[in-house]
């Protein structure tokens, strides 16, 4: 079972900021917030992610909470392209058996012309 | 800097038949991952490998399907005698050994299983 909980879609206009919010209440203290997106029926492309400080990358933002209780995906100007299903998943580096990343049902972003 | 490579795309077998996915990891990455996505579902982790090792399996239907990463060239998933209900996409990940600065898991662009 996902330990994410994710808004099913959201809307977002062209050019404007896609904000992605999840909630993993009852993330452990070495996992880290990962977040992947597909694009239909494509294979899952790693997007970005952190353990406790925001982290940016060419491609997006992500902002823990200090409680790391959830966390927001910032794509600070979406395209067409950006539409697709994002996946927020928690999981370890480093051993254990948190290699296992467990897809959720994600949040479709649709972003409008 | 090529990404995952999986092959064939798509793959269309009968009832009975066997199907072979092959999956070839990033450059400099020694571990493998698979996992198949049900239509309308979202992804399942079947097995992770490393060279010449099975480290997990415990997704893997305990029957018919088999993976291996060989010493030298890809790895390979392996249903045999496929269902229907073996219809899916199938996706492979790899990435660097555990403990490394990171061992984030890159896709493939999967292959979709086709059973008439």
């Amino acid at each position: 079972d996902a330990k994410t909980t994710q808004p099913p879609s959201m809307d977002c206009a062209e050019g404007r900021a896609a904000n992605l919010p999840c909630n993993h209440s009852t993330i452990s203290g070495n996992e880290y917030v990962y977040w992947y997106r597909q694009i239909h029926s494509q294979g899952p492309q790693y997007i970005i992610h952190g353990l406790k400080n925001n982290e940016t990358n060419e491609m997006a933002s992500l902002i823990i909470t200090e409680d790391r209780k959830s966390s927001t995906l910032i794509l600070p100007h979406a395209t067409l392209r950006d539409t697709a299903v994002y996946y927020c998943i928690v999981g370890g580096l480093s051993g254990g058996s948190n290699y296992k990343l467990t897809f959720g049902k994600g949040t479709l972003l649709t972003v409008n012309p | 800097n090529a990404g995952v490579m999986q092959n064939p795309r798509h793959l269309v077998r009968r009832r009975g038949q066997e199907a072979r996915l092959r999956c070839s990891p990033m450059k400099g990455h020694s571990h493998v991952y698979w996992y198949r996505q049900l239509p309308e579902e979202g992804l399942k982790f079947m097995v992770y490998l490393q060279k010449e090792n099975i480290i997990d399996e415990s997704g893997m239907p305990k029957e018919r399907f088999s993976a291996e990463f060989p010493k030298e060239g890809p790895s390979i998933l392996r249903i045999q005698q496929v269902v229907r209900g073996d219809s899916a996409a199938y996706f492979c990940a790899s990435s660097l050994p555990r403990g490394r600065s990171t061992d984030t898991q890159y896709f493939g662009p999967g292959t979709r299983l086709t059973v008439l």
